[in-house]
């Protein structure tokens, strides 16, 4: 069974500290992502990874950076919290970059709150 | 805006009733994928339709796919309490990442 895990499902934080929020896939896939989910406004893509120490920004990678030093494990740094950062983020993995197999197993979410 | 765009935003229905949630996105894609999300949790992967594929069943999930319209529609029949949920339509492209629309929140009432 496919497993994705997230260090954290719920994180309290203050503004201006340093957080890590890490991802881990037992499935050896090559391509790992950070999203943000918010009411309205739906999951939004921080980064993403197609392999070992590879990243590329999504949607939203401002105030983030992260981390793939394994296959298996990407991190999603904040360098410096900070209240609006208060989110649902959810990792998700997929198998190799191909057209048509880009099914997404999610892991369960972190809520961090920044206070 | 997002690729994908759920429509309606929030669907309340009777037990054994059938529940019709749509989505549309503005450019080609190579895929289209439904998600189910339960309140807090992560997503579920429900059902995928390649962009040559026109309807798809996985259960009682119906699936339709208007690549000329650049919509798609997911039906589940006889819904139970069970899938109360949100859920939500992924685009697939050729970069290998997926685009989410906002969500159809669904709840059934026993």
């Amino acid at each position: 069974d496919v497993k994705v895990t997230q260090s954290s499902r719920y994180l309290v934080k203050r503004t201006g500290e340093k957080v890590f929020l890490e991802c881990v896939q037992d499935m050896d896939h090559e391509n790992m992502f950070w999203y943000r989910q918010d009411p309205g406004l739906g999951l939004r893509l921080i980064y993403f990874s197609y392999d070992v120490k590879m990243k590329e920004k999504g949607d939203i990678p401002e105030g983030y950076s992260v981390s793939r030093e394994k296959k298996e494990r990407f991190s999603l740094i904040l360098e410096s919290a900070s209240t609006n950062q208060t989110s649902m983020y959810l990792c998700a993995s997929s198998p190799a970059h191909n057209v048509g197999t880009d099914t997404q197993y999610f892991g369960p979410g972190t809520r961090l709150t920044v206070l | 805006s997002q690729q994908g765009e759920e429509d309606p935003q929030a669907l309340s229905i009777q037990e054994g009733e059938n529940a019709t949630m749509n989505c549309s996105y503005k450019t080609s894609i190579n895929n289209l994928q439904w998600y189910r999300q339960n309140s807090g949790r992560g997503l579920v992967h429900l059902i995928l339709i390649r962009s040559n594929e026109r309807e798809k069943h996985s259960g009682r999930l119906r699936v339709t796919l208007d690549t000329s319209k650049k919509s798609s529609s997911l039906l589940i029949t006889a819904s139970r309490a069970a899938d109360t949920a949100s859920y939500f339509c992924a685009t697939g492209t050729n970069a290998g990442k997926s685009t989410f629309g906002d969500g159809t929140t669904l709840t059934v009432k026993p």
